[in-house]
């Protein structure tokens, strides 16, 4: 157990639909930053959010969006849903605003649109 | 073209040998990190270099800033060792990764 917890572990959901995936961070970490692992494009950094606020965005689909909430649990909402989102969705934790602190990956989220 | 460039994509490599996985990267970055990602998903980090060499048991990642380019070597490798290896760039707090080098270590 890495200590980052994320939920649910599989989802399987129509297209169109809307979903969220939840991320609760190491005791301590301040930052969540979420990826997107799908087979044709390999990991990419979506956002990250530290201590409540977006610190950095990457290819994050206007489609999608997040949160980090005052318990520092964060939030990833996937709405209208494409078979093309299909993949696993990790989140990430680090104590500090950067990731030179180190940082701890969750278990992932994995996301099937049919 | 990727940011980060690794090679080869799959490996697979007899018990005992030495393997070596390469990574070149285009970017300027802060650091360049090693993960490992096993069948199962999950994704460990095992390296946080920005320069020079770090040793973690059976485990060595090197990289030349210069040339930007950074190798991790296993020494005597195990079927445990099967995995997918990850390297990726950070500049700030965003990551740039590789497209993973499937590793497979046989008995």
């Amino acid at each position: 157990d890495s200590g980052v917890t994320q939920t649910p572990k599989h989802l399987i959901t129509a297209t169109g639909q809307r979903v969220t995936l939840r991320c609760s961070p190491r005791s301590g970490d301040l930052s969540v930053y979420w990826y997107q692992q799908s087979l044709d494009q390999g990991l990419q950094f979506l956002i990250q959010y530290y201590n409540g606020e977006e610190r950095a965005k990457g290819n994050i689909l206007e489609r999608f969006s997040a949160q980090q909430f005052p318990d520092l649990h964060s939030e990833l909402n996937l709405s209208s849903l494409e078979l093309g989102d299909s993949a696993l969705y990790f989140c990430a934790s680090s104590v500090g605003q950067g990731l030179a602190w180190g940082y701890t990956f969750g278990s992932g989220t994995r996301l099937t649109v049919v | 073209k990727n940011e980060v460039e690794q090679s080869p994509q799959n490996l697979t490599a007899q018990e005992g040998e030495f393997i070596t996985i390469n990574c070149s990267y285009s970017v300027g970055i802060s650091a360049l990190h090693w993960l490992q990602q096993h069948p199962g998903g999950g994704i460990v980090s095992l390296f946080m270099l920005s320069s020079g060499k770090k040793k973690h048991g059976r485990l060595i990642a090197t990289i030349n800033i210069q040339e930007k380019h950074s190798s991790l070597h296993i020494t005597a490798s195990h079927p445990r060792d099967s995995a997918v290896y990850i390297c990726a760039g950070n500049t700030g707090n965003q990551f740039y990764f590789g497209t993973g080098t499937s590793l497979t270590v046989i008995p």
